[in-house]
């Protein structure tokens, strides 16, 4: 079976740091995604990782552990403009192409 | 170049109409995904076109008819929904790997769909 876990909802202050956590179980594992969805709007691809370790573009981070099936997206110098729901998505060799968490909905308040 | 456009943005439709849902990309890309989202819920797959032919039907009813004319185009064919089918309707692309390597999925706009 395969399983996606993240906070339904987080809020943060405008220029603050948030990690949005992500733990899965899955069966076989190309890879993780995350996509940023604001309301309304079509979901956009922030990051990949297929190996352990962080990926860092600008202030947007994202980690993976494999052996322990845990990722999370950092986001730096919080914006209103961050404001969105924060979707994990995993790449298995299943038949389904990618599993979608639930989402996390971040709010950021002044 | 990552865009992926879709028409119309807007849709009403009584359940007895037919309309259809169109998507365009121009990545050269080789699969092509129809997602139907409810309000704060995550994306749920329809179906997925690898080379223009389906691979992926998720078990959708057949009010719903995909349709693939090229490998630039998809459609999604629509007849007698049901008011529970009104969502956003997202179409989306992706490369298509070797098996065995993660796709990045490319998501246009999206049509917001109301049955009434």
């Amino acid at each position: 079976g395969q399983n996606i876990d993240q906070p339904t909802e987080m809020t943060a202050t405008e220029g603050a740091i948030v990690q949005i956590n992500c733990t899965y179980q899955t069966s076989g594992f190309n890879g993780l995604f995350w996509y940023q969805q604001h309301a309304g709007e079509a979901p956009t691809f922030l990051s990949y990782n297929v190996l352990d370790g962080l990926e860092e573009k600008g202030r947007f981070s994202s980690f993976l552990s494999r052996s322990k099936g845990y990722s999370y997206l950092l986001l730096k110098e919080l914006q209103m403009k961050d404001s969105a729901s924060y979707l994990c998505a995993v790449s298995n060799s299943g038949n389904t192409p990618l599993v979608f968490g639930k989402g996390t909905r971040l709010s950021v308040i002044a | 170049d990552t865009e992926v456009t879709q028409t119309p943005k807007h849709l009403v439709m009584g359940m007895t109409n037919k309309k259809s849902l169109k998507c365009e990309q121009h990545m050269g890309h080789r699969a092509m995904y129809w997602y139907k989202q409810k309000a704060k819920k995550p994306p749920e797959l329809m179906f997925v076109y690898s080379y223009e032919k389906l691979s992926i039907n998720e078990s959708v009813p057949s009010r719903f008819s995909p349709e693939c004319p090229n490998s630039s185009l998809l459609n999604l064919h629509l007849h007698a929904l049901q008011p529970e089918d009104s969502a956003l309707y997202l179409c989306a692309s992706s490369q298509l790997q070797r098996e065995g390597l993660a796709d990045t999925q490319y998501f246009g706009p999206g049509t917001r769909l109301t049955v009434l």
